[in-house]
Parts: C-alpha cells; sequence; structure tokens
C-alpha cells in the first residue's frame, strides 16, 4: 500500500510569511499532484509534477518533485489570507490511471491579515 | 462548460439504510472516481468508473457499490449504513491527466 506522509498538519502564519509543505513516501509515484480545497467545496488542482527534480511556479507557489519521485513539496512565498485552505498532495502509482490517486491527509494553512 | 455535479448536497440517514449518490461529470469526460473523505481518514479512493466499466476499487466493504451509466453520469451506493459511513463523498471526472471534483455530498449517518 502507498502512503503520503504530509507535514505540518496545521499551519498559522502572518500575511507576507514564507512557508513550505512537505509530501513524503517510501514509494515512488509516476507523478504527484498538489490540490488546494476550500470549505464546503471539492479539491480544486494546482499544479502536476511528472519528474524527478522537476520544479514547477504558479505565481507565488512553487512546487518541486523530488529526484527519487517519492517526495514533492509547497513553498508559499508572501503568503495572504487568500492562500488559508486545505492542501493536499496527491500520488499517482505507476501504470495506475489519474482516477486512482492516494492523497496524503493534507495541511490546514490559515493566513492571518 | 459545466462543472462536475453532484447531489443531493446533504443526506441525513440512519443506521441500517441505504443511500444512493449521484454524480454528473463534465461533459465529454468518460471516467469518474468516487472519494470518501473524513476528518480522521482524508481522502480514500473508493472506485473509478470508465465507459460503464470498473476500471479501480479501493479497499472499502461490499456495502459500498457504484455503477456508470451510458452517458458517463455514475451512482454510488451504500447499503446498511454505518455511524463510520458519515463522511462527504466526493465525486470527479478526469479529463487528461487532471481530475475535476465535485463540491460533495456531505452524509450524516445517526
Amino acid at each position: 500500500t502507498q502512503l503520503l506522509e504530509q507535514s505540518p498538519q496545521f499551519l498559522s502564519i502572518q500575511e507576507g510569511e514564507n512557508l513550505t509543505v512537505y509530501c513524503n513516501s517510501s514509494s515512488v509515484f509516476s507523478s504527484l499532484q498538489w490540490y488546494r480545497q476550500e470549505p464546503g467545496e471539492g479539491p480544486v488542482l494546482l499544479v502536476t509534477v511528472v519528474t524527478g527534480g522537476e520544479v514547477k511556479k504558479l505565481k507565488r507557489l512553487t512546487f518541486q518533485f523530488g529526484d527519487a519521485r517519492k517526495d514533492s513539496s509547497l513553498h508559499i512565498t508572501a503568503a495572504q489570507p487568500g492562500d488559508t485552505g486545505l492542501y493536499l498532495c496527491a500520488g499517482a502509482g505507476s501504470g495506475t490511471s489519474y482516477g486512482k490517486l492516494t492523497f496524503g491527509q493534507g495541511t490546514i494553512l490559515t493566513v492571518h491579515p | 462548460k459545466a462543472g462536475v455535479t453532484q447531489t443531493p448536497r446533504y443526506l441525513i440517514k440512519t443506521r441500517g439504510q441505504q443511500v444512493t449518490l449521484s454524480c454528473s461529470p463534465i461533459s465529454g469526460h468518460r471516467s469518474v472516481s468516487w472519494y470518501q473523505q473524513t476528518p480522521g481518514q482524508g481522502l480514500q479512493f473508493l472506485f473509478e468508473y470508465f465507459s460503464e466499466t470498473q476500471r479501480n476499487k479501493g479497499n472499502f466493504p461490499g456495502r459500498f457499490s457504484g455503477r456508470q451509466f451510458s452517458n458517463s453520469r455514475s451512482e454510488m451506493n451504500v447499503s446498511t449504513l454505518e455511524l463510520g459511513d458519515s463522511a462527504l463523498y466526493l465525486c470527479a471526472s478526469k479529463g487528461g491527466e487532471k481530475l475535476f471534483f465535485g463540491s460533495g455530498t456531505q452524509l450524516s449517518v445517526l
């Protein structure tokens, strides 16, 4: 069974601070995705990383996939209250459909004005 | 383009009853997946359907079942409800390598 450990579970910071969320596994994933979920809504895909060592940037968000494709990180620069939400990492196993994802437990981020 | 639609939005049932949840995927999407989300376990994969066939199944008891119709709409059924089945049930339709989630059905079992 593939597991994804996400840390920290909770993050409460002030507007303007930087933060990093980690997603680790002992298993190799063919790709990792990051989602953001707001209360009362389903998760929304932010990014997919596929290649080991890959780095993708989405405005103030930077996503990295580990060289061995077992871990990933999400870094937010100068966080804003609008970044508040639940951040989830999700992995697709080798040969597995993207419809069947293994999710981490999530990181609840609160950014205070 | 309309998003993924799940109905109903909220459901309250009692132990022992059964429930059917519905999901209409994004037009043109043929793959539908179901996930259960709870505070303790997070998001867990239930099953995936593609062109009316179950393609993948998660580690849930046989009380959880699903099906997909020729128009790609999907339903999931939970029989003999237990208190632990209280959760947000999310449906997602797949377009390429992207999953698009609905807002979910919040099921409460009393």
